[in-house]
């Protein structure tokens, strides 16, 4: 079965600044790699996904993420962090021909003026 | 269009209560799931819905839980008999189809607090 970690609980980065958060899992094979975020009080939103082809993937509110396959990771980067970026960032894991998602614990992006 | 609700957004109970949470989905979804989050965890799979039908029930924690869906829409997650271990946000998904590159979109969460 295929799992996800993400290593940092919290960070705290300052507005313009650039972030990347660490994303690692666990999958025999080639696996669908997400990210999503969740505003305090909204459901959980897609920000970009992988399957195949292009290991950069470009997401949405200008975040990007990078698969590589021998480190087992997915991270997730942007330029230049803005005060609305504060929220709780999950990454999950998928498998081709199944329907389920597994997704990692979590992490905390707070961001100071 | 309208995205997914849930409802109640807040419910707190006594322990030994049953409780049922509602999820809406994304009209035309033929896909549903409930996911728990406890504070500090991932979120955990509990059940999914194809149309009406739940092929697959293994998350859910114990025979406490159910699910149903009826008309390929409402889903209706039952807690009975409450434990304080049961609080977290119950969140529901929907996408078009049962597939992992299918994009679940998520409802606002219930959150679910046991005294």
């Amino acid at each position: 079965a295929q799992s996800v970690t993400q290593p940092d609980i919290h960070i705290t980065v300052s507005e313009g600044a650039s972030l990347e958060l660490r994303c690692n899992y666990s999958y025999g094979a080639t696996p669908y790699l997400f990210w999503y975020v969740q505003s305090p009080g909204q459901g959980l939103q897609l920000l970009l996904k992988y399957f195949s082809g292009d290991t950069l993937v470009q997401g949405i509110k200008g975040f990007e993420a990078e698969f590589k396959r021998s480190q087992s990771s997915f991270n997730l980067r942007k330029p230049s962090v803005h005060w609305s970026d504060a929220a709780e960032y999950f990454c999950a894991v998928g498998a081709p021909n199944d329907y389920k998602l597994s997704f990692g614990a979590g992490t905390t992006v707070t961001v100071r003026a | 269009g309208a995205g997914v609700s849930q409802s109640p957004s807040n419910k707190v109970t006594e322990k030994g209560k049953d409780v049922e949470l509602r999820c809406d989905p994304i009209s035309g979804h033929t896909a549903l799931y409930w996911y728990r989050q406890s504070l500090g965890q991932g979120l955990e799979f509990l059940i999914y819905f194809q149309g009406n039908s739940a092929p697959d029930k293994s998350g859910l924690p114990s025979d406490r839980f159910s699910a149903e869906r009826t008309g390929g829409s409402v889903s209706t997650l039952t807690i009975q008999r409450t434990q304080q271990e049961d609080s977290a946000v119950y969140l529901c998904a929907s996408s078009w189809v049962a597939s992992s590159t299918d994009t679940q979109y998520f409802g606002p969460g219930t959150r679910l607090t046991v005294l």
